[in-house]
Protein backbone atom coordinates (compact mmCIF):
# COMPACT_ATOMS: atom_id res chain seq x y z
CA UNK A 1 0.00 0.00 0.00
CA UNK A 2 0.83 3.63 -0.47
CA UNK A 3 3.74 4.96 2.17
CA UNK A 4 2.87 8.64 4.23
CA UNK A 5 6.00 9.58 6.52
CA UNK A 6 6.27 12.08 9.01
CA UNK A 7 8.95 13.77 10.60
CA UNK A 8 10.44 14.22 13.28
CA UNK A 9 8.12 11.45 15.20
CA UNK A 10 8.63 13.50 18.50
CA UNK A 11 9.68 16.49 19.13
CA UNK A 12 9.94 18.36 22.54
CA UNK A 13 10.21 22.35 22.52
CA UNK A 14 10.26 25.68 24.33
CA UNK A 15 7.69 27.94 24.49
CA UNK A 16 7.92 30.62 22.30
CA UNK A 17 9.91 28.28 19.59
CA UNK A 18 8.72 27.28 16.40
CA UNK A 19 8.50 23.65 14.86
CA UNK A 20 8.17 22.02 11.91
CA UNK A 21 6.85 18.79 10.91
CA UNK A 22 6.78 16.69 7.92
CA UNK A 23 4.66 14.84 5.66
CA UNK A 24 5.97 13.20 2.74
CA UNK A 25 4.12 10.80 0.12
CA UNK A 26 7.20 7.81 -0.64
CA UNK A 27 5.35 6.49 -2.99
CA UNK A 28 2.79 8.38 -4.77
CA UNK A 29 1.51 11.73 -5.73
CA UNK A 30 -0.85 13.88 -3.63
CA UNK A 31 -2.49 16.97 -4.69
CA UNK A 32 -4.08 16.98 -1.33
CA UNK A 33 -3.00 16.68 2.18
CA UNK A 34 -4.77 16.82 5.22
CA UNK A 35 -3.83 17.90 8.86
CA UNK A 36 -5.11 16.60 12.08
CA UNK A 37 -5.01 17.24 15.41
CA UNK A 38 -5.60 14.37 18.21
CA UNK A 39 -5.70 15.13 21.90
CA UNK A 40 -5.23 12.13 24.24
CA UNK A 41 -8.13 9.61 24.14
CA UNK A 42 -10.23 11.41 21.44
CA UNK A 43 -10.70 11.25 17.75
CA UNK A 44 -8.94 13.18 14.93
CA UNK A 45 -9.96 16.84 14.62
CA UNK A 46 -9.08 17.99 10.85
CA UNK A 47 -7.22 21.11 11.18
CA UNK A 48 -6.43 22.02 7.24
CA UNK A 49 -6.82 20.65 4.05
CA UNK A 50 -3.08 21.45 2.42
CA UNK A 51 -3.48 22.30 -1.78
CA UNK A 52 -0.50 21.62 -3.85
CA UNK A 53 0.83 25.07 -4.94
CA UNK A 54 -1.75 27.37 -3.37
CA UNK A 55 -3.25 27.86 0.37
CA UNK A 56 -4.17 25.43 2.72
CA UNK A 57 -8.08 25.87 3.57
CA UNK A 58 -8.28 25.90 7.27
CA UNK A 59 -11.32 24.63 9.38
CA UNK A 60 -13.14 26.65 11.73
CA UNK A 61 -11.49 28.00 14.46
CA UNK A 62 -8.37 26.71 13.49
CA UNK A 63 -5.63 29.57 13.22
CA UNK A 64 -3.94 29.94 10.33
CA UNK A 65 -1.21 32.27 11.54
CA UNK A 66 -0.76 29.50 14.25
CA UNK A 67 -0.65 26.40 12.40
CA UNK A 68 1.45 27.26 8.93
CA UNK A 69 0.86 24.96 6.41
CA UNK A 70 2.85 24.62 3.12
CA UNK A 71 2.32 22.23 0.38
CA UNK A 72 5.42 22.61 -2.39
CA UNK A 73 5.78 19.83 -3.67
CA UNK A 74 3.22 17.10 -4.91
CA UNK A 75 5.22 14.68 -2.33
CA UNK A 76 5.63 17.08 0.79
CA UNK A 77 3.66 19.48 2.86
CA UNK A 78 5.15 21.04 6.29
CA UNK A 79 2.82 22.10 9.08
CA UNK A 80 4.51 25.01 10.94
CA UNK A 81 3.30 25.56 15.02
CA UNK A 82 4.71 29.10 15.44
CA UNK A 83 5.65 30.63 18.51
CA UNK A 84 4.55 27.14 20.51
CA UNK A 85 2.77 27.39 23.90
CA UNK A 86 1.88 24.20 26.62
CA UNK A 87 -1.84 24.27 24.74
CA UNK A 88 0.09 23.27 21.12
CA UNK A 89 1.29 20.04 22.80
CA UNK A 90 -0.57 17.22 21.19
CA UNK A 91 -0.01 14.64 18.60
CA UNK A 92 -0.58 15.48 15.01
CA UNK A 93 -1.15 13.45 11.89
CA UNK A 94 -1.11 13.83 7.98
CA UNK A 95 -2.76 12.16 5.86
CA UNK A 96 -2.61 12.06 1.62
CA UNK A 97 -4.63 10.53 -0.70
CA UNK A 98 -3.44 9.33 -3.89
CA UNK A 99 -4.14 11.73 -6.78
CA UNK A 100 -4.34 9.08 -9.62
CA UNK A 101 -6.85 7.10 -7.07
CA UNK A 102 -10.31 7.32 -7.27
CA UNK A 103 -10.64 5.33 -4.08
CA UNK A 104 -10.63 8.90 -1.98
CA UNK A 105 -8.69 5.76 1.09
CA UNK A 106 -6.57 8.10 3.43
CA UNK A 107 -3.24 7.29 4.02
CA UNK A 108 -2.00 8.52 7.35
CA UNK A 109 1.62 9.16 8.36
CA UNK A 110 2.72 7.54 11.99
CA UNK A 111 1.58 10.78 13.60
CA UNK A 112 4.06 13.47 15.35
CA UNK A 113 4.01 14.02 18.88
CA UNK A 114 4.42 17.52 20.12
CA UNK A 115 5.47 18.81 23.85
CA UNK A 116 5.97 22.17 24.22
CA UNK A 117 7.58 23.02 27.58
CA UNK B 1 -23.51 18.52 7.65
CA UNK B 2 -22.41 15.34 7.55
CA UNK B 3 -20.92 13.95 11.22
CA UNK B 4 -20.34 10.44 12.57
CA UNK B 5 -21.32 8.50 16.26
CA UNK B 6 -19.81 6.14 17.76
CA UNK B 7 -22.02 5.40 20.76
CA UNK B 8 -19.69 2.76 22.45
CA UNK B 9 -16.42 5.08 23.51
CA UNK B 10 -15.04 1.27 24.94
CA UNK B 11 -15.90 -2.32 24.45
CA UNK B 12 -14.35 -5.58 26.39
CA UNK B 13 -14.72 -8.97 24.60
CA UNK B 14 -12.98 -11.70 25.36
CA UNK B 15 -10.44 -12.80 23.14
CA UNK B 16 -12.22 -15.61 20.99
CA UNK B 17 -16.02 -13.98 21.39
CA UNK B 18 -16.98 -12.51 18.44
CA UNK B 19 -16.93 -8.14 18.18
CA UNK B 20 -19.53 -5.39 16.75
CA UNK B 21 -18.36 -1.56 16.75
CA UNK B 22 -21.33 0.42 15.84
CA UNK B 23 -20.87 3.19 13.43
CA UNK B 24 -23.77 5.40 12.55
CA UNK B 25 -23.86 8.83 10.24
CA UNK B 26 -25.53 11.57 9.12
CA UNK B 27 -25.21 12.70 5.31
CA UNK B 28 -27.55 13.63 2.79
CA UNK B 29 -26.48 12.13 -0.37
CA UNK B 30 -24.56 8.07 -0.34
CA UNK B 31 -21.59 8.26 1.66
CA UNK B 32 -18.38 6.92 1.34
CA UNK B 33 -17.60 4.88 4.51
CA UNK B 34 -14.54 3.86 6.00
CA UNK B 35 -13.31 1.82 9.37
CA UNK B 36 -9.71 2.97 10.34
CA UNK B 37 -7.70 1.33 13.34
CA UNK B 38 -4.94 3.12 15.62
CA UNK B 39 -2.84 1.89 17.90
CA UNK B 40 -1.25 3.72 20.43
CA UNK B 41 1.16 6.37 19.71
CA UNK B 42 0.89 5.43 15.96
CA UNK B 43 -1.32 6.84 12.57
CA UNK B 44 -4.16 4.93 11.04
CA UNK B 45 -4.86 2.10 9.08
CA UNK B 46 -7.22 1.36 6.86
CA UNK B 47 -9.62 -1.92 7.59
CA UNK B 48 -11.97 -1.25 4.85
CA UNK B 49 -14.03 0.78 2.98
CA UNK B 50 -17.72 1.48 1.69
CA UNK B 51 -18.13 3.00 -2.07
CA UNK B 52 -21.24 1.51 -3.91
CA UNK B 53 -22.21 -2.22 -4.52
CA UNK B 54 -22.25 -4.72 -2.13
CA UNK B 55 -23.32 -3.82 1.19
CA UNK B 56 -21.41 -5.95 3.19
CA UNK B 57 -17.45 -5.27 2.97
CA UNK B 58 -14.57 -7.88 3.78
CA UNK B 59 -11.24 -5.92 4.68
CA UNK B 60 -8.22 -7.13 6.07
CA UNK B 61 -7.49 -8.64 9.70
CA UNK B 62 -10.74 -10.56 9.09
CA UNK B 63 -13.03 -7.91 9.71
CA UNK B 64 -16.18 -6.90 7.71
CA UNK B 65 -18.76 -3.99 7.75
CA UNK B 66 -21.93 -4.06 6.28
CA UNK B 67 -23.50 -0.33 5.15
CA UNK B 68 -27.34 -0.33 5.56
CA UNK B 69 -28.85 2.53 4.52
CA UNK B 70 -32.41 2.32 6.01
CA UNK B 71 -30.47 2.63 9.42
CA UNK B 72 -27.58 4.74 8.68
CA UNK B 73 -25.31 2.76 9.95
CA UNK B 74 -22.00 0.51 9.15
CA UNK B 75 -21.04 -1.13 11.63
CA UNK B 76 -17.58 -3.33 11.84
CA UNK B 77 -17.73 -7.09 13.03
CA UNK B 78 -15.09 -9.59 13.83
CA UNK B 79 -16.40 -13.21 14.77
CA UNK B 80 -13.18 -14.09 16.75
CA UNK B 81 -11.19 -11.16 18.43
CA UNK B 82 -7.70 -11.76 18.95
CA UNK B 83 -5.60 -10.38 21.93
CA UNK B 84 -3.65 -8.45 19.11
CA UNK B 85 -6.96 -6.48 17.89
CA UNK B 86 -6.68 -4.36 21.13
CA UNK B 87 -6.50 -0.54 19.56
CA UNK B 88 -8.73 2.38 18.60
CA UNK B 89 -11.30 1.52 16.19
CA UNK B 90 -12.45 4.93 13.89
CA UNK B 91 -15.15 4.95 12.01
CA UNK B 92 -15.45 7.88 8.92
CA UNK B 93 -17.06 9.27 6.41
CA UNK B 94 -15.97 10.79 3.54
CA UNK B 95 -18.69 13.68 1.43
CA UNK B 96 -17.89 15.23 -1.32
CA UNK B 97 -16.36 14.39 -5.09
CA UNK B 98 -13.18 12.46 -4.64
CA UNK B 99 -11.50 15.30 -6.36
CA UNK B 100 -12.02 16.87 -3.09
CA UNK B 101 -13.81 15.73 -0.23
CA UNK B 102 -13.30 15.89 3.59
CA UNK B 103 -12.90 12.83 6.09
CA UNK B 104 -14.57 12.84 9.21
CA UNK B 105 -14.26 10.85 11.74
CA UNK B 106 -15.99 9.39 14.72
CA UNK B 107 -15.17 9.47 18.41
CA UNK B 108 -13.65 6.31 18.02
CA UNK B 109 -14.02 3.13 20.22
CA UNK B 110 -11.45 1.79 22.09
CA UNK B 111 -11.26 -2.27 22.41
CA UNK B 112 -9.82 -4.26 24.85
CA UNK B 113 -9.47 -7.81 24.84
CA UNK B 114 -9.07 -9.92 27.49
CA UNK B 115 -7.48 -13.30 28.05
Amino acid sequence: GAVVSQHPSWVICKSGTSVKIECRSLDFQATTMFWYRQFPKQSLMLMATSNEGSKATYEQGVEKDKFLINHASLTLSTLTVTSAHPEDSSFYICSARDSMSGSGELFFGEGSRLTVL
Amino acid sequence: AQSVTQPDIHITVSEGASLELRCNYSYGATPYLFWYVQSPGQGLQLLLKYFSGDTLVQGIKGFEAEFKRSQSSFNLRKPSVHWSDAAEYFCAVGAGNTGGFKTIFGAGTRLFVKA
